[in-house]
């Protein structure tokens, strides 16, 4: 079975950093583009940030680039998201998304780690 | 990196069919066959319900379909159930980044 756990949120003053960790299992992992997708509370779904299955190809949405890194450890099967210069609006569930080969949409959602920026 | 247009609400009794659309542009719904369709029921996780605008994964029963016209994508709900009733989002491919819809509320009356 197919499995997604993310880890690593909490309360965090604005200006602070995060580090969320996504486990995978029930696949193998190394062979499966990943992605990050946030909610924030009562709104919409945003796509966050996208990587290949080596790690070489990375994309983040505008609102996140220059703050937020993603990167994956293959044999750990972990996907990590390190969230730096946290603002209000990055308070949201952030969920990992498994990228379905070739026909880029996302099969397999996490339950997902809540972040909170507050003072 | 627009968000895609959605209605905010859509309602229908059981049985009834509704239309959810989702209007984008040519830099996303329209340059690429990549339109994906999630159901989110409240505290819960998305699941795919539609994929490359028409295809259902394993397990999505045949009420639930999906076209594509131009920038603007649509999902199909027939023979509306209870358990449809749920917030459901569109999403699209745009070449190096994905975006989402607004979500559309479903109220089954």
């Amino acid at each position: 079975e197919v499995q997604l756990v993310e880890s690593g949120g909490g309360l965090e003053q604005p200006g602070g950093s995060l580090r969320l960790s996504c486990t995978a299992s029930g696949f193998t992992f190394s062979s499966y583009e990943m992605n990050w997708v946030r909610q924030a509370p009562g709104k919409g779904l945003e796509w966050v940030s996208y990587i290949s299955t080596s790690g070489t190809t990375i994309f983040y949405a505008d609102s996140v680039k220059g703050r937020f890194t993603v990167s994956r450890d293959n044999a750990k099967s972990s996907l990590y998201l390190q969230v730096n210069s946290l603002r209000a609006e990055d308070t949201a569930i952030y969920y990992c998304a498994r990228g379905f080969p070739y026909d880029l949409y996302f099969d397999y959602w996490g339950q997902g780690t809540l972040v909170t920026v507050s003072s | 990196q627009s968000a895609l247009t959605q209605p905010r609400s859509v309602s229908g009794s059981p049985g009834q069919s509704v239309t959810i659309s989702c209007a984008g542009t040519s830099s996303d719904v329209g340059g690429y066959n990549y339109v994906s369709w999630y159901q989110q029921h409240p505290g819960r996780a998305p699941k795919v319900m539609i994929y490359d605008v028409t295809k259902r994964p394993s397990g999505v029963p045949d009420r639930f379909s999906g076209s594509k016209s131009g920038n603007t994508a649509s999902l199909a709900i027939s023979g509306l159930q209870a358990d449809d009733e749920a917030d459901y989002y569109c999403c699209s491919y745009a070449g190096t980044y994905w975006v989402f819809g607004g979500g559309t509320k479903l109220t089954v009356l």
